[in-house]
């Protein structure tokens, strides 16, 4: 079977630096994507990493290492509009099969003033 | 161009019985994906359709049911209701079976009592 595990919870402050970590087990594994969710909203794409590196998109940058089935989003000069869930997901699948995206349980992360 | 819409955005149903949650994907989409949400938990995948065929399914029973029609739009069906079927139900809809960015609507709330 599949599993994602991320911490449930994070707390920083404002102007910070935080990293949220996604460990994962799978079979036909393709990339990993990160969502956003404010409360009472829909989930918002955020990165995708399928090879092993470092993705930079503004504010946000996320790695993955293949290898060590891990990979982690990076949030700088955090803002208080960032204090919302953010979701790992494994795009997954076996051969013939279609893809399909795997969640994590999501990380709450709280940005104080 | 516009967004993922879905319809209702709340609904009470009573154990037993049926319902039908529906979702137009964003224009040009041709993938659907549906998923459950608990509260304070990840996305959970139900099945996919690409080309009005189901091609990927998660671990749920048959009572959920879907359909994909030629203008995109998708109906998620759930029979025989029960309690812990309450939750939020997302489409989300990507161009090709399934990308790794995938476009949510913003969820319908359902409520089993």
């Amino acid at each position: 079977g599949q599993s994602l595990e991320q911490p449930s919870e994070v707390t920083a402050v404002e102007g910070a630096i935080v990293q949220i970590n996604c460990t994962y087990q799978t079979s036909g594994f393709y990339g990993l994507s990160w969502y956003q969710q404010h409360d009472g909203g829909a989930p918002t794409f955020l990165s995708y990493n399928a090879l092993d590196g470092l993705e930079e998109t503004g504010r946000f940058s996320s790695f993955l290492s293949r290898s060590d089935s891990y990979g982690y989003l990076l949030l700088q000069e955090l803002q208080m509009k960032d204090s919302a869930s953010y979701f790992c997901a494994v795009r997954e699948g076996t051969s013939g099969s279609a893809r399909q995206l795997t969640f994590g349980s999501g990380t709450q992360l709280t940005v104080l003033p | 161009e516009t967004g993922v819409t879905q319809s209702p955005t709340h609904l009470i149903k009573t154990r037993g019985q049926q319902v039908t949650l529906r979702c137009s994907s964003q224009s040009g989409h041709n993938t659907v994906s549906w998923y459950q949400q608990a509260l304070g938990q990840g996305p959970q995948f139900i099945f996919q359709y690409y080309r009005e065929e189901e091609n990927g399914r998660g671990n749920f029973p048959p009572r959920f049911s879907g359909l994909q029609f030629p203008n995109y739009s998708s109906e998620l069906n759930v029979n025989a209701l029960e309690l812990d079927d309450s939750a939020l139900y997302l489409c989300a809809s990507s161009l090709d079976s399934p990308s790794y960015e995938q476009y949510f609507g913003p969820g319908t709330r359902l409520t089993v009592t």
